[in-house]
């Protein structure tokens, strides 16, 4: 069965710095990958999201996201993270045969000036 | 830019009592979904729903849930009698077709509170 983890509960960095949050996924074939955010009151919106083709992918607001087949990884990355970036952030997988997203526990993020 | 409301924000209820949480999807979106997540856990499907039928349900989706289009801007999901557990913020969300390449756009979510 399909699963995500995302090893990191809570990140905290500062303002400017570079962001990795990592995701590791369980799927027997090519998964279809997806970034949230959940900024407060807000609902969950999408970052990017993979299917196949480039494995480096562009998203809103300055993120990126790679996937790795040999780590079972699709990390989420931002050269220069902006207080507005504050939020919590699901690495979510698809599969083709059905409807339902499975997400990852989520990893909230703190941005100090 | 189109978006899904979800209402109310935040409910109340007693144990035992029937809810009613309510969805207006985006306007030209044919599928529509109800996921939750109780404090500390993961977000969980619960359905997906198109022309006026289920198409996949969870586990989690007993008798005591069920879901209506009762008009055209509606989706709603009815909790026939709330137990403790009910507890958990619940998303709908919406897609103009399914398939795992389709973004499913999320409303900001209802707090659902049982005592």
């Amino acid at each position: 069965a399909q699963s995500v983890t995302q090893p990191d509960i809570h990140i905290t960095v500062s303002e400017g710095a570079s962001l990795e949050l990592r995701c590791n996924y369980s799927y027997g074939a090519t998964p279809y990958l997806f970034w949230y955010v959940q900024s407060p009151g807000q609902g969950l919106q999408l970052l990017l999201k993979y299917f196949s083709g480039d494995t480096l992918v562009q998203g809103i607001k300055g993120f990126e996201a790679e996937f790795k087949r040999s780590q079972s990884s699709f990390n989420l990355r931002k050269p220069s993270v902006h207080w507005s970036d504050a939020a919590e952030y699901f690495c979510v997988v698809g599969a083709y045969n059905t409807d339902k997203l499975i997400f990852g526990t989520g990893t909230r993020l703190q941005v100090f000036p | 830019e189109p978006e899904v409301t979800q209402t109310p924000s935040h409910q109340v209820t007693q144990m035992g009592q029937e809810v009613i949480l309510r969805c207006v999807p985006i306007s030209n979106h044919l599928y529509f979904y109800w996921y939750r997540q109780i404090l500390g856990q993961k977000v969980e499907f619960l359905v997906s729903f198109y022309n006026n039928e289920i198409s996949e349900k969870s586990e989690i989706f007993d008798d005591q849930f069920s879901v209506e289009r009762p008009d055209g801007s509606n989706f709603t999901l009815k909790i026939r009698s709330t137990k403790l557990e009910d507890s958990a913020m619940y998303f709908c969300a919406s897609s103009p077709s399914t398939g795992p390449q389709e973004t499913q756009y999320f409303g900001p979510g209802t707090r659902l509170l049982v005592l």
